[in-house]
């Protein structure tokens, strides 16, 4: 099947900085990638929908200018969380979207804002 | 988006067949029907897609009845690596869809 991968895996920082999660699709093209966040015991809650080459359409709720993302090729997708704060603590999870409309999921990251 | 709903836990034991039922009645004529697993603290795996009538794979079947308005996954001889938590989603072209509330599977030796 096809291959989703997130860097990185996990990331710890402090409260006030910002951090970059990168979600790369390794054997296929994406237009489309997705982000959801996940916390604890919870099911997956769709953030955005990145498409490349153009703006991402953000979830209500979700604020676009503190959770960045930008699509700069059909094999990347990057979500930056600006001003993190703990919070924001939560595992990120990244899809692509292939040919036939089906998504696969990246292995998620954890961040844990102290 | 259509609405998934799902068993919130079910319990199996090891070599029994399991079948998880989802229920998606505003689907949508392009929506395609899509069942995950997800292990603790990692992203959701594909297990399989289907659009109606019966998909079959080296892993599972997914049951589609013609109303497609709910959807079986069904797992053959079931393992304890197979305890995990389920999702199906219902998504269109633009694929974008919203994850239910997942089944967690419980399969006991």
């Amino acid at each position: 099947g096809a291959v989703v991968s997130q860097h990185p895996s996990r990331v710890i920082c402090k409260s006030g900085t910002s951090v970059k999660i990168e979600c790369r699709s390794l054997d296929f093209q994406a237009t489309t990638m997705f982000w959801y966040r996940q916390f604890p015991k919870q099911s997956l809650m769709l953030m955005a929908t990145s498409n490349e080459g153009s703006k991402a359409t953000y979830e209500q709720g979700v604020e676009k200018d503190k959770f960045l993302i930008n699509h700069a090729s059909l094999t990347l997708s990057t979500l930056t969380v600006t001003s993190a704060h703990p919070e924001d603590s939560s595992f990120y999870i990244c899809s692509a979207r292939d040919q036939f409309d089906t998504q696969y999921f990246g292995p998620g990251t954890r961040l844990t804002v102290l | 988006l259509a609405k998934t709903t799902q068993p919130i836990s079910m319990d199996s034991y090891e070599g029994q067949e399991v079948n998880i039922t989802c229920s998606h009645n505003n689907i949508a004529t392009n929506d395609y029907i899509t069942w995950y697993q997800q292990f603790p603290s990692q992203g959701p795996r594909f297990i399989i897609q289907g659009y109606k009538t019966k998909v079959t794979n080296e892993v599972a079947s997914l049951f589609i009845p013609a109303d497609r308005k709910s959807s079986t996954l069904s797992l053959p001889r079931v393992s304890l690596s197979d305890t995990a938590v389920y999702y199906c989603l219902v998504g269109d072209n633009a694929g974008k869809s919203t994850f239910g509330d997942g089944t967690t599977l419980t399969v006991k030796p």
